[in-house]
């Protein structure tokens, strides 16, 4: 299996902006998660998704942020408008089974620049 | 609610010497516990984790953590350091219940001198 595979890689944008951050899981994983990675705050869980329904989304820090799963496939974040403090690593994981207890296998990331 | 420590945010060892990376957690239910590791560039990647049962866990790479329920800790070892392990290393906890989520520590890079 490839992996789990985030496009774009980098993104710089303006803020304002539109940004939408793709995520394709691994095949038969059940979960999907998305993180956002800074140095002030670590590692936050924004979202997860069981099943392609968001299951728990109070990470997400605003109205700014919505994430959607249409298929088992297919996984997306978007940010209207973008701020410079969105700026971050944001990351898709995706596992076989519970958050609790299961390996997550994360992507590379998307490295998220907003001027 | 749950927590994690890690305390500093950078060791530095030469290489051939003992790691030691510290992880102290705070839950009111019994935790599960997760090192993973972070490579420049990369995505994490699961070194090792406890569920149940032994409470020594090996993980890849000749990484092993011991879960300390009196000391509320889980801190990650290896004998003997290597280039390749330098990195940067998060421990995290769940729990099972409501809300549960898998809460990371702030990480710890680590720096393997020759």
């Amino acid at each position: 299996d490839a992996g789990v595979i985030q496009s774009p890689r980098h993104e710089v944008t303006e803020m304002g902006q539109e940004v939408t951050l793709r995520c394709k899981p691994i095949s038969g994983h059940d979960y999907l998660f998305w993180y956002r990675q800074t140095m002030m705050r670590g590692l936050e869980l924004l979202i997860y998704f069981n099943n392609n329904v968001p299951i728990d989304d109070s990470g997400m820090p605003e109205d700014r942020f919505s994430a959607k799963m249409p298929n088992a496939s297919f996984s997306t974040l978007k940010i209207q408008p973008s701020e410079p403090r969105d700026s971050a690593v944001y990351f898709c994981a995706s596992s076989l089974g519970p958050l609790e207890t299961d390996t997550q296998y994360f992507g590379p990331g998307t490295r998220l620049t907003v001027l | 609610a749950q927590s994690v420590t890690q305390l500093g945010s950078h060791v530095s060892v030469s290489e051939g010497a003992l790691v030691l990376l510290r992880c102290n957690y705070s839950s009111s239910v019994p935790p599960y516990l997760f090192w993973y590791v972070q490579y420049p560039n990369q995505g994490l990647q699961l070194l090792l984790k406890y569920t149940t049962g032994a409470t020594l866990v090996k993980g890849i790479n000749g990484f092993e953590a011991e879960f300390k329920k009196s000391e509320t800790s889980f801190h990650l070892t290896k004998p003997s350091a290597h280039m390749s392990d330098a990195a940067e290393y998060f421990c995290a906890v769940s729990t099972l219940g409501a809300n549960s989520k898998l809460t990371f520590g702030k990480g710890i890079t680590l720096s393997v001198r020759p």
